[in-house]
This record gives structure tokens, sequence and C-alpha cells, in this order.
């Protein structure tokens, strides 16, 4: 599968291999975490969430880990499909709050 | 379909041209924020309604823009004398309070050209 240890604004990955995203988050106090889907055109669409006081969650054929000490979140897709074509942003939220700041968007472009 | 809309999808216009976007969020929702997306970019938040009531305004929300939700439902985003800054996706996002934890859907934006 293809994973990227640092985010990069780009990540190729042959259908049917597993992709892992990656996101930094800067605020500690941030106690909820999401995963945005952006296809073009169209507004993002949610994939995932996780509170911070879990470290892992998964979904349907996606799974986001959450690294509380570096401040890191990741998002895994596994067998990825040309479906997943896509933008995909991490978003954090505080306690207090209700809005959502973006992290940069990582373009994923599966191949055939 | 019961999600958010957002009217128009494309403007164009003039620099200094007043434009006006409209959202109209999912019917049960009673929070309602307005985001800009410039290319390449995330989402930026601008401002956020629980029901009429504006609640927060980001720095972003200049004194040209201004925006309203007067029966708590729809709402609408005003930008004065338009500037080629202010060229940008402008996005919709409705939640609910009983929808914990508060997911936002986002509507699919109106895209922005100033020229």
């Amino acid at each position: 599968g293809e994973s990227v240890g640092l985010h990069l604004p780009t990540l190729s990955v042959q259908e049917g291999d597993n992709s892992i995203i990656n996101c930094a988050y800067s605020n500690s106090a941030s106690d909820y975490f999401i995963w945005y889907k952006q296809e073009s055109g169209k507004g993002p669409q949610f994939i995932i969430d996780i509170r911070s006081n879990m470290d892992k969650r998964q979904g349907q054929r996606v799974t986001v880990l959450l690294n509380k000490t570096v401040k890191h979140l990741s998002l895994q897709i596994a067998a990825t499909q040309p479906g997943d074509s896509a933008v995909y942003f991490c978003a954090e939220r505080g306690s207090n709050d209700y809005k959502l700041s973006f992290g940069a968007g990582t373009t994923v472009t599966v191949r055939a | 379909d019961t999600g958010v809309s957002q009217d128009p999808r494309h403007k164009i216009t003039k620099r200094g041209q007043n434009v006006t976007f409209r959202c109209d969020p999912i019917s049960e929702h009673n929070r309602l924020y307005w985001y800009r997306q410039t290319l390449g970019q995330g989402p930026e938040f601008l401002t956020y309604f629980q029901n009429e009531a504006q609640l927060e305004k980001s720095r972003l929300l200049s004194d040209r823009f201004s925006a309203e939700r007067p029966k708590g439902s729809f709402s609408t985003l005003e930008i004065q004398r338009t500037e080629q800054g202010d060229s940008a996706m402008y996005l919709c996002a409705s939640s609910s309070p009983d929808q914990a934890p508060y997911e936002q859907y986002f509507g699919p934006g109106t895209r922005l050209t100033v020229t």
C-alpha cells in the first residue's frame, strides 16, 4: 500500500492498494477531529470522525488514527477504488466551539 | 433531495458590484455556517448562526460582508463592493444539536468570480 509519513499535497495510489493520508493539527485543546472528502465541484462530504479521548476508530473501509502526543491524525483507506479519487481534508473543533478548522488538503489519485 | 442547497452555483461579477448568495440548510438543522474556500485550500470559517442569531463572526468577515438568517431557516450572504480577492467558493453547512457530535453537512457551494 501507499503511505506517507508527513503531509503531502498529493498521493497517487494503485487501485486495490491501501492508502494512508496524514494530517498535523495545531490546537491541543481540540476535542473532535473529522475527515472530509471533496470531489471536484462539490462541497466537503463527511467520512469519519474521532473524539480526542480515542486513538482509533473504524468505519467502512476507512480507519482514523489519532496521536495526541504529536498532534497527528491519519486516515487509512482500504482497497482504494477509483471513486476514492478526491481531495481529503482533516478538520478539528474545540470542545466549546462549533466552527471547524481545516488542514491542508491531500489530493488522492487512484491509478487503474 | 434533502441536503443543503445553495444558489446560485456560479456567479461572475464585476469589481465593485454587490452580490448575494442563498443557503437552504437541512430542514431540521438549527445551526448554519458559512465558510470560504480558495483554490487549493481548505474551507475557512466565516460565520455561524444558531436559529436566527448570528453567534460568531470571523475576522475574515470584513465590513463589506453581511450574513442574515431572518427566520432561522435559509440564510443569505451579501458581499458589497466586491473585490478580486473575494473570488472564492462560498460554502454553507448545517448541523443539528440532536445529532451528536454535531456533524456539519456541506452544500455544493457558490463559486464567485470577480473580474
